[in-house]
């Protein structure tokens, strides 16, 4: 079966522009997380979604924001883009939020300029 | 103090030794212990996972959990270039699911 898709693969943005990112989870999966990966802090959770209701968040400023919609695909945005937001976004998805295997997809990896 | 602590290396070791990675965490509570594999320009891939203390072995992969000393290890024999990535270790709380990550430690095996 397909994996987790995430579009696009690369982005380079200017400081002050915004970003949405998508993710199409595994089919039947329903919880999708978000992660962003810097070499310097690892890997930090975003937040995350079941049945378009977000369920947990991590320690980020409001500018990173999330959705969900009916057919479990989400997407991420950030606005007012800074220098520190060049990352590696990682997408996992699950069946439940209690589903502790999680399925990454390859990443998008933002670059701002 | 973190609550995941690993060190990220990089760990360089030559091709067929025994390889061994470490993490150390600091609640007690913690039952589920996760070994994700992480290639270059690729989302992490679940390798291993085990449940409160022991080993548990998958081919040439040993996941170890010795919860008196809250220490994690993940064994890889006759390693191989191929298991060249980064390795994290990832403990789900109790309360949310929600992981916790270590740093990840980058593994060359140099043929």
């Amino acid at each position: 079966k397909a994996g987790v898709t995430q579009t696009p693969r690369y982005l380079i943005k200017t400081r002050g522009q915004q970003v949405t990112l998508s993710c199409s989870p595994i089919s039947g999966h329903r919880s999708v997380s978000w992660y962003q990966q810097t070499p310097g802090q690892g890997l930090q959770f975003l937040f995350e979604y079941f049945s378009e209701t977000q369920r947990n968040k991590g320690n980020f400023p409001g500018r990173f924001s999330g959705r969900q919609f009916s057919n479990s695909r989400s997407e991420m945005n950030v606005s007012t883009l800074e220098l520190g937001d060049s990352a590696l976004y990682l997408c996992a998805s699950s069946f439940t939020t209690r589903d502790t295997e999680a399925f990454f997809g390859q990443g998008t990896r933002l670059t701002v300029v | 103090q973190k609550e995941v602590e690993q060190d990220p290396g990089p760990l360089s070791v030559p091709e067929g030794a025994i390889v061994s990675l470490n993490c150390t965490y600091s609640n007690s509570a913690f039952q589920y212990f996760m070994w994700y594999r992480q290639y270059s320009r690729k989302g992490p891939e679940l390798l291993m996972y085990t449940y409160s203390s022991g080993n548990k072995e998958d081919g040439r992969f040993t996941a170890q959990v010795d919860k008196s000393s809250k220490y994690i290890s993940l064994f890889i024999r006759d390693s191989q270039p191929s298991d060249s990535a980064t390795y994290l270790c990832a403990i789900p709380r109790r309360s949310n699911y929600q992981l916790i990550w270590g740093a990840g430690t980058k593994l060359i095996i140099k043929p």
